[in-house]
């Protein structure tokens, strides 16, 4: 494997509470994306960091947060689970983005 | 913000065909990859190009990096069953640093 894990691979949750994601890294790269997969859209990037306690937003960043207080994690919090956040959520490393990202697994969120 | 119109949505063909694939912008790219998704899983690196006029190939895949900096096109030659899956094209936009922007994918289904 690419040395890139997330967590869970799949959860149901209710609106209206909190989720958070987990991806693990072996591969010691310096960035992390947390994206989003869904029909008819692609994948859109939510929010990513370029360093420990470096962050910054993607384009569908509302209703979502991040945290890296290690290099090797990188958490996506859903403070209040809303049924349009329904997705399948997809991490990546990458040492730069010339180099191109390698991708997790991905998980399969559903908000009901 | 970037766009990437990638086209066709969706194709249908006989084992044996050979398919073509495309990807535009309004913007220049310094980069442009291709990726392949198979069910449940996350996109895997197919192919990367540098270079405005670059041609690559990696077995039956063939890319070529636009010569105006904003287009690329995947060709698979000979489709076999496994090249099922969805075909990304992704870009690294000269101003936006390490972040990629990516198309909406192209859903390939393949029959024997």
């Amino acid at each position: 494997d690419a040395g890139i894990t997330q967590s869970p691979r799949h959860k149901v949750t209710e609106t209206g509470t909190p989720v958070t994601l987990r991806c693990h890294q072996t591969e010691n790269h310096r960035y992390m994306y947390w994206y989003r997969q869904d029909p008819g859209h692609g994948l859109r990037l939510i929010h990513y960091s370029y360093g420990v306690k470096d962050t910054d937003k993607g384009e569908v960043s509302d209703g979502y947060s991040v945290s890296r207080s290690k290099t090797e994690d990188f958490l996506l919090t859903l403070e209040s689970a809303t049924s349009s956040q329904t997705s399948v959520y997809f991490c990546a490393i990458s040492t730069t983005g010339v180099y191109g990202y390698t991708f997790g697994s991905g998980t399969r969120l559903t908000v009901v | 913000g970037q766009q990437l119109n990638q086209s066709p949505q969706s194709m249908f063909i006989q084992e044996g065909e050979d398919v073509s694939m495309n990807c535009t912008s309004s913007s220049i790219f310094n980069t442009w990859l291709w990726y392949k998704q198979d069910p449940g899983e996350g996109p895997v690196l197919l192919i990367a190009l540098y270079k405005a006029g670059e041609l690559t190939s990696n077995g039956r895949l063939t890319a070529q990096f636009g010569i105006t900096r904003k287009d690329s096109f995947l060709n698979i030659s000979a489709s076999i069953p496994s090249d099922v899956g969805i075909y990304f094209c992704a870009g690294q936009p000269e101003t936006s640093g390490s972040r990629l922007t990516f198309g909406e994918g192209t859903q390939l289904t393949v029959n024997p």
